[in-house]
């Protein structure tokens, strides 16, 4: 069975733009999380998505958003990016709500420049 | 203020040590999970506890509910367990908070 995907693996952009990644959850999970890692902050919860509702969301600004479709892969978008939204960024799935283990994709590395 | 602490944030062993990395959170949880992460940024979820104690090869981690501490033991280390392991509690769901992790290398 496949591990949890990630595109693309890595990213540069400029001040202002925006960005789109995409996760790819194991085929049967619906739910996948997103997290920030940076070296200054350390991972962070971004949001979780479950049956293409958001269902939690951690502190972060309106400039971070996401959705689920149907096949539940997932999108994160960040808007008017800013030099410390560099960052490692992870998604992870699993098959449900609750108490699950967590199947981490391998990371989009974003440099902000 | 951190809702999950660890310690020590780094450690360094001799090869066949016994090992020990402690978490201390302050959150009321539904489960504790365990993380391992390697450079390169590869994390893989090791251990989901939500009471007492569970083993994996080399690897026990165990959980206090009611002090609210979990501890993550490594027997007979080796250098391919050198990696940063994270301690995440889950207050509810899949939403984490997660400790700043140790950096554990093991020396040959």
């Amino acid at each position: 069975k496949a591990g949890v995907t990630q595109t693309p693996r890595y990213l540069i952009k400029t001040r202002g733009q925006q960005v789109t990644l995409s996760c790819s959850p194991i085929s049967g999970h619906r739910s996948v999380s997103w997290y920030q890692q940076t070296p200054g902050q350390g991972l962070q919860f971004l949001f979780e998505y479950f049956s293409e509702t958001q269902r939690n969301k951690g502190n972060f600004p309106g400039r971070f958003s996401g959705r689920q479709f149907s096949n539940s892969r997932s999108e994160m978008n960040v808007s008017t990016l800013e030099l410390g939204d560099s960052a490692l960024y992870l998604c992870a799935s699993s098959k449900r709500q609750g108490l699950e283990t967590q199947y981490f994709g391998p990371g989009t590395r974003l440099l902000v420049l | 203020k951190n809702e999950v602490e660890q310690s020590p944030q780094n450690l360094t062993a001799q090869e066949g040590e016994f090992i020990t990395i402690n978490c201390s959170y302050s959150v009321g949880i539904s489960a504790l999970h365990w993380l391992q992460q390697h450079p390169g940024g590869g994390i893989v979820s090791l251990f989901m506890l939500s009471s007492g104690k569970k083993k994996h090869g080399r690897l026990i981690a165990t959980i206090n509910i009611q002090e609210k501490h979990s501890s993550l033991h490594i027997t007979a280390s080796h250098p391919r367990d050198s990696a940063v392991y994270i301690c995440a509690v889950a207050p509810g769901g899949n939403q984490f908070y997660f400790g700043t992790g140790t950096s554990l290398t093991v020396i040959p």
